[in-house]
């Protein structure tokens, strides 16, 4: 069974610090990851994903996220935060050899930029 | 990236009577589409799985008759809530997945039953 665990509900940082929002999964085979961006009373937002290839991937709105196999993690890394930033952060999972099923979100994190 | 449109955005209906609610992949055709439910500052849930051309698959605790899903096109997937009750208020959301890679979000549904 695919699982993703976010550990953290809120995030809170300073506008112009770097911000980290926590991922890890769980698959049996090689997963696809993803991390979307909820705005309020909006639907998801893709951010950006890895499939395969440079474990460092680079998405939308300058985030980036680094896919560490060892560590089965997946965390959403952007270098200096912007109070637009402030949304709530799904990550998501799919094993690759499940073909298309949905899917596996984790709980969400809540990131908060303070000006 | 690939476009998947949700209708309406916002609905507000009365109790006991039925909402739909329409999901479109614009610019490509999407065999299987997903409905999630969204309770407040929680995650997705998956509700079913919608199938075109054959019946919805549901997750356990999913009421198919309260909750239809029909598929009837490559591009068209629709949701009624048949007579709904105030507890059937959330956010609903539909996604299509492309080339069964990353899944495309519509805008989402927020129902209200009064």
């Amino acid at each position: 069974a695919q699982s993703v665990a976010q550990p953290e509900d809120q995030v809170n940082v300073a506008e112009g610090n770097p911000l980290t929002v926590k991922c890890t999964y769980s698959v049996s085979g090689n997963p696809y990851l993803f991390w979307y961006v909820q705005y309020p009373n909006r639907g998801l937002q893709f951010l950006l994903k890895y499939i395969t290839g440079d474990n460092l991937v680079k998405g939308s709105y300058g985030f980036e996220a680094e896919f560490n196999k060892s560590q089965t993690s997946f965390h959403l890394k952007k270098p200096s935060a912007l109070v637009s930033d402030s949304a709530l952060y799904f990550c998501a999972v799919r094993d690759m050899n499940s073909g298309n099923t949905p899917l596996v979100f984790g709980k969400g994190t809540r990131l908060s930029v303070i000006a | 990236g690939a476009v998947v449109s949700q209708h309406p955005s916002r609905v507000i209906c009365k109790s006991g009577t039925s909402v739909k609610i329409e999901c479109r992949s614009l610019d490509f055709q999407a065999t299987t589409m997903f409905w999630y439910r969204q309770f407040p500052k929680q995650s997705l849930m998956l509700m079913a799985t919608s199938n075109e051309g054959s019946k919805a698959t549901y997750e356990q605790g999913v009421e198919k008759d309260k909750f239809l899903i029909n598929h009837a096109s490559l591009t068209l997937s629709t949701l009624t809530v048949t007579s709904a009750h105030p507890e059937d208020s959330s956010f609903y959301i539909c996604s299509a997945s492309y080339r069964n890679t990353e899944a495309f979000f519509g805008q989402g549904t927020r129902l209200t039953v009064v």
